[in-house]
């Protein structure tokens, strides 16, 4: 079965202050590792896909990596505007239809 | 452009009753999603559509039906309310379903009494 956990469930920083939230996932087969930010009241947003171990995106402040086991969303120098609930979610090889999602990471960021 | 479109964005509905949630996309997308997000949980996939005139059951479907009512509408029936439902609900559309860059609507949320 396909597994995703997402550490901390709650991290607060204050602005500036640089730091990561992990995506551990289990699955047969990756065919594609997702990030997604979500607002309170708000559905997700999509930020990233990663593919294959070794692969890296990077949008603004933030920056995902991946690798066989796990991915981390890198958030350099934030800002208030980046506080949000981060969700990571696993599609694997052969389950089109599914993608199994984390709880998320609840990042607040104080000035 | 709207985007991922849901309504209501709220409900109350006593137990028993019956409810349609709707959704719409113009992102022209093939596939279309029903989520549910319960605290402390991840998001669960109810049913989707991978495209016009086809539909199929996800993690949870009991409970459940949808209509893919064209390509740009999906909706999300609950035929007689539990308080076991009580939940927000998001639709999503993608390119396809292995294309899951997902556009996801405000969601609704609704409480079962």
């Amino acid at each position: 079965e396909d597994q995703v956990t997402q550490s901390p469930e709650a991290l607060r920083l204050q602005e500036g202050e640089s730091s990561s939230l992990n995506c551990s996932y289990t699955v047969s087969g990756l065919r594609g590792l997702f990030w997604y930010r979500q607002d309170p009241g708000k559905g997700p947003e999509f930020l990233f896909t990663l593919y294959s171990a070794g692969e890296e995106k990077e949008k603004e402040r933030l920056k995902a990596t991946l690798t066989k086991k796990e991915s981390f969303l890198h958030i350099t120098a934030p800002k208030p505007e980046d506080s949000a609930t981060y969700l990571c979610a696993v599609q694997a090889s052969g389950t089109a239809s599914k993608l199994t999602f984390g709880t998320g990471t609840r990042l607040q960021v104080t000035l | 452009n709207a985007g991922v479109t849901q309504t209501p964005k709220f409900q109350v509905l006593k137990t028993g009753q019956s409810m349609t949630l709707q959704c719409a996309q113009d992102m022209n997308h093939n596939s279309m999603y029903w989520y549910r997000q319960d605290p402390g949980m991840g998001l669960r996939l109810i049913y989707y559509s991978a495209s016009e005139g086809t539909t199929d059951k996800g993690e949870v479907p009991n409970g459940y039906n949808v209509s893919r009512l064209n390509k740009r509408e999906f909706s999300l029936r609950l035929e007689s309310a539990a308080p076991s439902q009580t939940s927000v609900y998001f639709c999503a559309s993608s390119p396809s379903l292995g294309q899951r860059e997902a556009f996801f609507g405000q969601g609704t949320r609704l409480t079962v009494v």
